[in-house]
């Protein structure tokens, strides 16, 4: 398997603009989840989701952070508009629920708002 | 409410054995877990110990959990100059019927110097 995969891995992008972040979680796991990490707050959950549904959104930050998760294989974490503020390391993790072997953590997207 | 905390640092020399310590507040943790992150990676799941254990020895590592007192710990033996990383230690609480969800630790800069 070749584990979580996330992209892109670097994104630099400008304030204002829209910034979309993929993931694909591990085939079979049934609950993804989206953290962030920053030197400052270390790392926050944002948002996760079982089954493709998802069910706590409260670490989003503000309105202007959506994520979707449209079929098993594939989720989405979209800034609009971005700014300098949301620079940090995005981490999708996912999970088999039940399992005791925790999040498999995909190796990040860092993410620059100049 | 969940929290889970750690030390920031810890400074060993090579050979030496790394005990990094834990404080975790839910007592319906059913598993707890060790990760690591090297620079610019994602996060490594180490081990991870179920509730009902009160050690666990994987190689150089060993985790102990006091459930009494809601502490764990990671010992890694015989430190090496591979094992500088930052360790986070997580408890994963159930939730009933979704995701099982993991709270993280701010983690522990390990420093290994020669």
């Amino acid at each position: 398997d070749a584990g979580v995969i996330q992209s892109p891995r670097h994104e630099v992008t400008e304030m204002g603009q829209e910034v979309t972040l993929r993931c694909k979680p591990i085939s079979g796991h049934n609950s993804l989840f989206w953290y962030r990490q920053t030197m400052m707050r270390g790392l926050e959950l944002l948002i996760y989701f079982n089954n493709n549904v998802p069910i706590d959104d409260s670490g989003m930050p503000e309105d202007r952070f959506s994520a979707k998760m449209p079929n098993a294989s594939f989720s989405t974490l979209k800034i609009q508009p971005s700014e300098p503020r949301d620079s940090a390391v995005y981490f999708c993790a996912s999970s088999l629920r039940g399992a005791g072997g925790g999040y498999t953590f995909g190796s990040g997207t860092r993410l620059t708002v100049v | 409410g969940e929290d889970v905390e750690q030390s920031l640092f810890l400074s060993v020399r090579e050979g030496d054995s790394s005990v990094i310590n834990c404080t975790y507040t839910d007592s319906s943790s059913t598993y707890l877990y060790w990760y690591k992150q090297e620079p610019g990676a994602g996060l490594q799941l180490l081990t991870y110990i179920f509730s009902n254990m009160d050690m666990k020895q994987d190689q150089r590592l060993t985790v102990l959990l006091n459930k009494k007192d809601k502490h764990l710990s990671l010992r890694i033996a015989d430190t090496q100059t591979g094992d500088s990383a930052i360790y986070f230690c997580a408890e994963m609480a159930p939730l009933t019927g979704t995701a099982s969800k993991l709270t993280f630790g701010t983690g522990t800069r390990l420093q290994v110097t020669l």
